[in-house]
Formats: C-alpha cells, sequence, structure tokens
C-alpha cells in the first residue's frame, strides 16, 4: 500500500513565522497535492504537482506556497504565516486512479 | 470545472435504521466519482469509487452508491447503520482526462445514536 507521510501532526506558530509543512510519498507518484480542512467547507485544493519542480495553483493559493525538488517530497510552505490559516492541512499523492492521502497536519498560527 | 454539492451538512439517525447521504456533481467532461471517510481524529480513507461499468459501487463495510448520469448524482447508501459509521463523509470527482484533481464536496457528518 501507498504511504503518505506528514512530519507533524500537530504545530502550533506565531503570527508572520515562515512554516513549512513536509510530505513524503513512498510509491514514486507524480501527482502530488496539499488541501486544507475547514468546518462546513469540505477540502479545498491549495497546490499540486504534476512531476518535479513542477506545481500548479488549486482553488486557494493565496498566503501559500510549493516546492517540490524530489519526486518523493511535496513541501507546503506558509511564507508569513496567519490567524485565517489555522487549519488542518491535508497532502495526497495520486497513483491513478486512486488518491492516498496523509494522516494530516493541524496547525494553529496564535 | 468541476464542482460537488453535499445537500447535507448532518444526518443524525438511530442505530440499524437506513441512511442515505446525497451528492450531486456539476462537469462538463466525464468524471470519475469517490466517497471518502473520515472517523473521528483519523485521516481521510476511500470508502468507494466509480470508475466505469456498473453503476452501482459498494463498499466492503456494506455501504453502496449508485452513478446516476443523468441525474448528475453518486448518493450513498446503507441499509442498517452501527455506531461505528459515525464520521464525516466526503463526496468528491475527479476529471478522466486532463488535470485529474479531486474536488470535494463540503461534508456530511454522520451522527448514529443508539
Amino acid at each position: 500500500d501507498v504511504k503518505v507521510t506528514q512530519s507533524s501532526r500537530y504545530l502550533v506558530k506565531r503570527t508572520g513565522e515562515k512554516v513549512f509543512l513536509e510530505c513524503v510519498q513512498d510509491m514514486d507518484h507524480e501527482n502530488m497535492f496539499w488541501y486544507r480542512q475547514d468546518p462546513g467547507l469540505g477540502l479545498r485544493l491549495i497546490y499540486f504537482s504534476y512531476d518535479v519542480k513542477m506545481k500548479e495553483k488549486g482553488d486557494i493559493p493565496e498566503g501559500y506556497s510549493v516546492s517540490r525538488e524530489k519526486k518523493e517530497r511535496f513541501s507546503l510552505i506558509l511564507e508569513s504565516a496567519s490567524t485565517n490559516q489555522t487549519s488542518m492541512y491535508l497532502c495526497a499523492s495520486r497513483g491513478p486512479p486512486r488518491y492516498t492521502f496523509g494522516s494530516g497536519t493541524r496547525l494553529t498560527v496564535v | 470545472a468541476q464542482s460537488v454539492t453535499q445537500l447535507d451538512s448532518q444526518v443524525p439517525v438511530f442505530e440499524e435504521a437506513p441512511v442515505e447521504l446525497r451528492c450531486n456533481y456539476s462537469s462538463s467532461v466525464s468524471v470519475y466519482l469517490f466517497w471518502y471517510v473520515q472517523y473521528p481524529n483519523q485521516g481521510l480513507q476511500l470508502l468507494l469509487k466509480y470508475l466505469s461499468g456498473s453503476t452501482l459501487v459498494e463498499s466492503i463495510n456494506g455501504f453502496e452508491a449508485e452513478f446516476n448520469k443523468s441525474q448528475t448524482s453518486f448518493h450513498l447508501r446503507k441499509p442498517s447503520v452501527h455506531i461505528s459509521d459515525t464520521a464525516e463523509y466526503f463526496c468528491a470527482v475527479s476529471r478522466i482526462q486532463g488535470a485529474q484533481k479531486l474536488v470535494f464536496g463540503q461534508g456530511t457528518r454522520l451522527t448514529i445514536n443508539p
């Protein structure tokens, strides 16, 4: 089975900090995704990547950037964290047609 | 672009009662359809999917969903629920061709009462 690992389960950061959320998959998948999950809004796509160094904006990219230097790793970066970025962040990897999700990182910005 | 609407944000039912969680989607192209489940304090798990073929798909724990192309629906049903089915359920679609990102509905919280 594909394993998608998110490095932190819980994070607390201060407003204005630069925050890195890491995601690693172990199946050589080309497609990886970052979502945020908020009550009543479901999961919304922030960014996705088709391959190394390839990235595309999702539906809510403002305030975020991503990095994909190696195929197995897809990082989400909050350049200057704000309180409205407090949320659950989920990473996913796609091996067609199946998507596998990580356990999530619950980020609190104070 | 694709969109997904889950018509009920919360569904409370009694144990052993039947349940239906409704999902409608909008897309100008052919799509794959998915239901995901998230148990309390756990990650997202695939419950079932429709890719092609028979429009009725089943999961290993008794849920089923039927793809209805004319009504653009993919409702999830279970004839008799258990306490352990308490979870949040998400309907999602992805394009078959092109950008194959998953687009999710808002989620339905299913609460089973004894």
